[in-house]
């Protein structure tokens, strides 16, 4: 069981505006930062929102994190098929002295 | 531009051990905590622990007394064994890099495929 939690899936069309969140506690998200990442089918993760909602080089401003006290967000706007992959927050936790993953949202384009 | 490598896959019966390697660049080693992450076939990442730039070690409590992450400064690699291996131990198992202190992983290997197997 994770200790964050996100929706297991989320679709849209081709263009749409999609959104889905991470919710965790005081111990992890409430008291440090999240960080996404995109896994396509096959690959590797692949770091995507870091510090809440900062971008790396490379990741296209359709992407977008936000936080607020205990949870997270991403939104992906415009969105294109090629933004179909799996995604994971996640945050260091301050109780269990470790990193935690959420539970993955599966994206799909329809 | 590719910052770590990982050894090739693994087959091993259910009570043995498997290490795995994760070849990084010297800057990489010198400046980078570098993490072990898994994830079992069709399911989410489990963090499993790290090695900091002084050989420091911290593991997640699901694994504790089971895994060893070690470092060899002669070549830049770093080793994850785990011990005691189950079926459920089956998983990819990446290492990534995180520049100290930044609370992100912003480079990850390809991936390591331990299978478990009688």
């Amino acid at each position: 069981q994770s200790a964050l939690t996100q929706p297991p899936s989320a679709s849209g069309t081709p263009g749409q505006r999609v959104t889905f969140s991470c919710s965790g506690s005081n111990s992890n998200i409430g008291s440090n930062p999240v960080s996404w990442y995109q896994q396509l089918p096959g690959a590797a993760p692949k770091l995507l929102i870091f510090g809440n909602n900062q971008r790396p080089s490379g990741v296209p401003d359709r992407f977008s994190g936000s936080k607020s006290d205990t949870s997270a967000s991403l939104a992906i706007s415009g969105l294109q098929s090629e933004d179909e992959a799996d995604y994971y927050c996640a945050a260091w936790d301050g109780s269990l002295n470790s990193y935690v993953f959420g539970s993955g949202t599966k994206v799909t384009v329809l | 531009q590719v910052h770590l490598v990982q050894s090739g896959v693994e087959v091993k019966k259910p009570g043995s051990s498997v290490k795995v390697s994760c070849k990084a660049s010297e800057y990489t080693f010198r400046n980078y905590y570098i993490h072990w992450v898994r994830q079992a076939p069709g399911q989410g990442l489990e963090y499993m622990g790290i090695i900091n730039p002084a050989g420091g070690t911290n593991y997640a409590q699901n694994f504790q007394g089971r895994v060893t992450v070690t470092r060899d400064t002669s070549t830049s690699t770093v080793f994850m064994e785990l011990r005691s291996l189950r079926s459920d131990d089956t998983a990819v198992y990446y290492c990534a890099r995180e520049m100290t202190p930044t609370q992100y992983f912003d480079s990850w290997s390809q991936g390591t495929l331990v299978t478990v197997s009688s």
